[in-house]
């Protein structure tokens, strides 16, 4: 168990620009959330996938941010023209969901947009 | 619509004194409840859960939280408080009505003092 790994550790970009990060979840884990927490809040569902299907989104979410896990191993989560709004701390966690539910985080990727 | 509230936005106690860490719920279906903590520059880690069964379950580090489902609680306690329990704890939940995220509340920042 090498724990869920998650890179970058931090993203600095200009507003406008688009960024991608990636979650490298625990090898026998077939489910994989996305979370955002900004500074003094709990994390935020984003999405969740359950191998590579895309089964929950959350209605909150821009259209600008959309995520993908090709084979059912890593994910990326993209955020296209990035604003001011989107800086927060990107949280992966995975699970292997009943009967454990377990979620287990990585240590997220800051992103900073300027 | 899953919802978790953490009334307290911060819990002192002394050292040696018990401490609770307060947790209410809503959700569809039955509740799977969790405990996470977050300690500085490090990532979630999960303390303790319920699921079914006993009402009273113990985690990690000595804690342990009692589910009482008409007052929709799961309250964090644990019996003596050291200064290095002092960190930000979040109180999560999943129902079982549908949906597949785990709803995490604003957190409670856990403060012992010497």
């Amino acid at each position: 168990d090498t724990g869920v790994s998650q890179n970058p550790r931090h993203k600095i970009t200009k507003r406008g620009q688009n960024v991608t990060f990636r979650c490298d979840p625990i090898s026998e884990h077939n489910r994989l959330y996305w979370y955002r927490q900004t500074l003094g809040q709990g994390p935020e569902f984003l999405t969740y996938f359950q191998n590579e299907a895309q089964l929950e989104k959350s209605r909150l979410l821009s259209d600008r941010f959309s995520a993908e896990r090709p084979k059912g191993s890593f994910s990326t989560l993209e955020i296209q023209r990035t604003e001011q709004g989107d800086s927060a701390m990107y949280l992966c966690a995975s699970s292997t969901g009943p009967p454990n539910e377990k979620l287990f985080f990585g240590s997220g990727t800051q992103l900073s947009v300027l | 619509a899953q919802s978790v509230a953490q009334p307290e936005d911060q819990v002192n106690v002394a050292e040696g004194n018990p401490l609770t860490v307060k947790c209410t719920y809503s959700v569809s279906g039955n509740p799977y409840l969790f405990w996470y903590v977050q300690y500085p520059n490090r990532g979630l880690q999960f303390l303790l859960k319920y699921i079914t069964g006993d009402n009273l379950v113990k985690g990690s580090y000595g804690f342990e939280a009692e589910f009482n489902k008409s007052q929709t609680s799961f309250h964090l306690k644990k019996p003596s408080a050291l200064v290095s329990d002092s960190a930000l704890y979040f109180c999560a939940v999943r129902g079982t009505g549908g949906g597949f995220k785990t709803i995490f509340g604003a957190g409670t920042r856990l403060f012992v003092k010497a």
